[in-house]
This record gives structure tokens, sequence and C-alpha cells, in this order.
């Protein structure tokens, strides 16, 4: 049990468009969410926390209009990084967490290239 | 602040035993979590403690002293596939986790 996926695995795109990333989970409730960035031979950020139905509360010097993340459902979070750049290729991970639960619950990540 | 430390990088052969240090500052406690990383893949779950003591699940065991602020992981009869990153991280408070910034184990033949 406690599955979570992402989709897509890796994407390459073009600076200046907008890369969707999705984050579900697949047998559980995640009433949390968290997205990470990491950069290579570096630990995890933590981007963001977004509880379901809510706002996502943003980590200091993450632009929250640059990576927009909704958290529509229980299962289902996203990430989309808008007007993208080169600098923002990294490897971004989503975990999940229930809601009586102390364990993050993390997918496979996406490495995003920006040419 | 919130802080956590551990060493950067480690090496030890192949069917020794490595033992990973991890001391932590934080507001608050909630328990303390390692995870196993290899290159280019998310992390997975290892181990979880919030009491004192020593928890073992096979090759691997993690230990807590709440007191000092300190934990390890031991891994025992290491395999070249140990070779990895390991993350140790504390929960706040707000059951938020802070993060290490990891130790490359780096195991030999």
């Amino acid at each position: 049990g406690a599955v979570v996926s992402q989709h897509p695995s890796w994407v390459i795109c073009k600076s200046g468009t907008s890369v969707k990333i999705e984050c579900r989970s697949l047998d559980f409730q995640a009433t949390t969410m968290f997205w990470y960035r990491q950069f290579p031979k570096q630990s995890l950020m933590l981007m963001a926390t977004s509880n379901e139905g809510s706002k996502a509360t943003y980590e200091q010097g993450v632009e929250k209009d640059k990576f927009l993340i909704n958290h529509a459902s229980l299962t289902l979070s996203t990430l989309t990084v808008t007007s993208a750049h080169p600098e923002d290729s990294s490897f971004y991970i989503c975990s999940a967490r229930g809601l009586a639960d102390y364990e993050q619950y993390f997918g496979p990540g996406t490495r995003l290239t920006v040419t | 602040g919130q802080n956590i430390d551990q060493p950067t990088e480690m090496t030890a052969t192949e069917g020794a035993i490595v033992q990973i240090n991890c001391t932590y500052q934080t507001s608050g406690f909630n328990g303390l979590f390692w995870y196993q990383q290899h290159a280019g893949e998310a992390p997975t779950f290892l181990s979880y403690n919030v009491l004192d003591g020593l928890e073992e699940k096979g090759r691997f065991s993690s230990f807590l002293s709440r007191s000092k602020g300190y934990s390890y992981l031991l891994l025992k009869e290491l395999q070249m596939k140990d070779s990895a990153s390991y993350l140790c991280a504390a929960m706040d408070s707000n059951y938020q986790l802070i993060w290490g910034a990891g130790t490359k184990l780096i195991i030999k033949p």
C-alpha cells in the first residue's frame, strides 16, 4: 500500500513554456502533499506544502507565481512550472501523507530539462 | 533555528559495518526518519524512531537519543547495492520534515 505516482517521469521543454507535473496517491487519501526540488548532488529542498482544498504554503525563496500548486482532491496535486527557464531544470519529487500518518510516501520523481 | 547535521560522505568495504550519525535541532520533535536515495531516484523509507533506543530491521538498524538530539543508522553486512545517499530527517512540532543534506555512502569491494 501507500503508493504515490508522478507523471511524467521526465520532460523536456523549451524555455518560456509551461510544464505541469501530476502527483497522485493511488491507494490512500493524501491530506497533505509536499513538493521538493533536488539539484544534482544536493539534498532535497522543500518547495511547498499543500493541504487538500486550500492554498499551498511556499517555502522562503520559492516564487508562488512561477510554481503553481493545486491540490484539488485527496488523491491529486499538480505543480505547474510557468515560463520555464534552463535554471528550472531539476528533479522534482512529490510526497504525500495521510491524515493519521507520520510517514511521507514519495513519488518516483520527474526530471525536467528546459532547453 | 532548525538544523540537521550528518557527514557528507563515507566510505566502507563490502561485508563490513558502517554507522552514519545524525544530530538534530528542531522546534518540537515528532520523530526521526532515515531514507535511502539512489542516484536519480526518489528517496525510499528506511526507518522511523520516536522513542529512545534501537530499532532493528534486517541488516539496517536505527538508534535515537532524544535527550542528545542524536540518531544513527547502522548498516551491517554491506553490499554493493547499499551505495547510495542516506538522508536523515527530523519531524518538528508542525509535523514538517526537516532534512539533512544527506550522506553519500561509497562501498568498495
